[in-house]
């Protein structure tokens, strides 16, 4: 069965350190994952796609298929990066989400 | 563009009674899935709506229906309302083309049932 795990519901770093916000999933398939996230008052919106490979606001996430890990990466933390922060998975037209992690970057 | 629309934010309801759920798409877009969001959790996968038909459908039970207009609107049904089924449901619009498409979503709908 379809499923993505997000293990920590909330993180603090200090601004200007590095953070990753882990994401594993289980999928018979090949999969196909997103970063999405909601800012403070803000809709859930769409942060980075793996088939992109972009650098989104600094963030990057490489898929790992052997350890089945999606994780999201930043070098060095911002205050405006504070957000919640879901992992999902794309399964035909259905995503599964992870119950996502909430990033608090201190100043 | 105003983007994806919900209606009403909130609303509260009583056990067993029913309750509908609307969405415009954002302009240009074609697809309308569903989701709903408890407390505490990501949003869950309840149907999705391309040419006025149901094409997916999560692991939601039949007191959960949908509808989707000619112009792309949708509306989500929840009939015999639950305890549980209080969330935040969430829209999410998108245009289907031949390669997969953002979507997008909206503002949700707030319902408690009391």
């Amino acid at each position: 069965a379809q499923r993505v795990t997000q293990p920590e519901k909330l993180l603090s770093v200090f601004k200007g350190a590095p953070v990753e916000l882990k994401c594993n999933y289980s999928y018979s398939g090949s999969p196909e994952l997103f970063w999405y996230v909601q800012y403070s008052r803000q809709r859930l919106q769409l942060l980075l796609r793996h088939i992109s490979r972009e650098s989104i606001k600094g963030f990057t996430a490489d898929l790992n298929k052997g350890e089945t890990s999606f994780h999201l990466k930043k070098p060095f933390a911002q205050e405006e990066d504070s957000a919640m922060y879901y992992c999902a998975l794309r399964a035909g037209n259905q995503f599964y989400f992870g119950t996502g992690t909430s990033l608090t970057v201190i100043p | 563009d105003a983007g994806v629309t919900q209606s009403p934010t909130h609303l509260i309801k009583t056990r067993g009674q029913q309750v509908t759920l609307r969405c415009s798409p954002k302009s240009g877009h074609d697809t309308v899935s569903w989701y709903q969001q408890a407390l505490g959790q990501g949003p869950q996968f309840i149907f999705q709506y391309y040419e006025e038909e149901e094409r997916q459908r999560g692991n939601f039970p039949d007191r959960f229906s949908g509808h989707q207009f000619p112009n792309y609107s949708s509306e989500l049904n929840v009939n015999a309302l639950l305890l549980g089924d209080s969330a935040l449901y969430l829209c999410a619009s998108s245009y289907r083309g031949p390669t997969y498409n953002e979507q997008f979503f909206g503002p949700g709908t707030r319902l408690t049932v009391l």
